[in-house]
């Protein structure tokens, strides 16, 4: 159980253009889905929290306006990229907290973006 | 510490060998400590949450121990096999939010 899935798992884009990632739970519903991003020796560190129904909450440093989040379901949140860049080349991650336990998040593979 | 903090940062062992990686974290603020093993290509798998002082975890051949009020963890594997090898994270959240150490690499050789 408490199965995360993103797509794509991988992605090349050209500068300018948006690019859109999944997050799904896909054997539980998830009120909260969280993004992370990974440079390169770097740690994980949270991007945004997304909330089902509501806005997400960006941390410190992490433009709104280009992070684009939606959580327009229980099993689904996505995260665009809007007009990326090559400084946005990284590995982003997503992760849920299944409802009755909230210490636990589970995390998806991952998906590596590559801007050129 | 302000940040969490992993050591070594990579480990390189034989078959069979016990081994233990350390995570220190802020102990102000502290909910909770979580380990995770992540192996390449695949989505991080979460081994241990810990709250409480002095707790200590244990799945087969994998424990951990929490020591909250000086702000550190120790993972161990006892008799090391090649499919351990993996990335072992250690993150301290102080409430939803998960702040991560980067993780210890662990190559076990047969």
């Amino acid at each position: 159980g408490a199965v995360v899935s993103q797509h794509p798992s991988w992605v090349i884009c050209k500068s300018g253009t948006s690019v859109k990632i999944e997050c799904r739970s896909l054997d539980f519903q998830a009120t909260t889905m969280f993004w992370y991003r990974q440079f390169p020796k770097q740690s994980l560190m949270l991007m945004a929290t997304s909330n089902e129904g509501s806005k997400a909450t960006y941390e410190q440093g992490v433009e709104k306006d280009k992070f684009l989040i939606n959580h327009a379901s229980l099993t689904l949140s996505t995260l665009t990229v809007t007009s990326a860049h090559p400084e946005d080349s990284s590995f982003y991650i997503c992760s849920a907290t299944p409802p009755l336990s909230t210490d636990t998040q589970y995390f998806g593979p991952g998906t590596r973006l590559t801007v050129l | 510490i302000l940040n969490v903090e992993q050591s070594p940062q990579s480990l390189h062992v034989q078959e069979g060998d016990s081994t233990n990686f350390t995570c220190s974290f802020p102990s102000s603020n502290f909910y909770a400590l979580h380990w995770y093993r992540w192996e390449t290509a695949k989505s991080p798998e979460a081994l241990f949450v810990m709250t409480l002082n002095g707790d200590e975890k244990k799945k087969g051949r994998i424990s951990a121990t929490l020591n909250t009020k000086e702000g550190y963890s120790y993972l161990y594997i006892k008799g090391s096999q090649p499919e351990d090898s993996a990335t072992y994270l250690c993150a301290s959240s102080s409430g939803y939010a998960l702040n991560f150490g980067k993780g210890t690499s662990l190559l076990v050789t047969p």
